[in-house]
């Protein structure tokens, strides 16, 4: 049963546009949420995360939001770049540094 | 510093072969974790360990599936007999629990059973 859910497979963006991906989640337990990124033929690398006493952290041209009562976060890229072309995962776990529940990804692709 | 290191990152085998899927977690990491991930399922936990105990391995498939961190610098996955339902990239990833957040992932290791 998939606790976090990421439903959109893919995006495409225009190069200095925004890019949104969003994350659901079932589990009300869940207190901490972490975006990773994700190149072909490498592991997952963290991003950007967020814990539940918080509704917006910010790093750079990466924003992550939390919406606890709809159970949603979602991931801004302002602006996106070609290189920012990867699967991004949503994950949420009950503590930091515990094991994570991973969504299946969205894969962005950035054009020029 | 060198991150979490697996090995093999490639391997290809038979059906009915033992796999050995092997990790070096980040040094002064309390958690290792081992993930499958597959195109159906994306990325699963199949066990995790904090201070070399296992905590979780209730994602473990089957019992084809066992894993050991026999100390802190070490651990495996092991399929035995493997099938080919199980070609998958597998990922380890280590933590320091309970204080900083993310989990750091190694390369991954594809496996192909044949």
């Amino acid at each position: 049963d998939q606790q976090v859910k990421q439903n959109s497979p893919s995006l495409s963006v225009q190069e200095g546009r925004i890019s949104i991906l969003n994350c659901d989640y079932t589990n009300s337990m869940f207190d901490y949420f972490l975006w990773y990124k994700k190149y072909p033929a490498e592991g997952p690398t963290f991003l950007i995360s967020i814990s539940s006493i918080k509704d917006k952290n910010e790093d750079g041209r990466f924003t992550v939001f939390l919406n606890k009562s709809a159970k949603h976060l979602s991931l801004h890229i302002v602006p996106s770049q070609p290189g920012d072309s990867a699967v991004y995962f949503c994950a949420a776990s009950g503590m930091p540094g515990y094991a994570l529940n991973f969504g299946k990804g969205t894969s962005l692709l950035v054009t020029p | 510093d060198a991150g979490v290191i697996q090995s093999p990152r490639h391997e290809v085998t038979e059906m009915g072969q033992e796999v050995t899927l092997r990790c070096k977690p980040i040094s002064g990491h309390n958690s290792l974790f081992w993930y499958r991930q597959t195109m159906m399922r994306g990325l699963e936990l199949l066990i995790y360990f904090n201070n070399n105990v296992p905590i979780d391995d209730s994602g473990m498939p089957e019992d084809r599936f066992s894993a050991k961190m026999p100390n802190a610098s070490f651990s495996t996955l092991k399929i035995q007999p493997s099938e080919p339902r199980d070609s998958a990239v597998y990922f380890c990833a280590s933590s320091l629990a309970g204080l900083t957040g993310e989990l750091f992932f190694g390369e991954g290791s594809r496996l192909t059973v044949l």
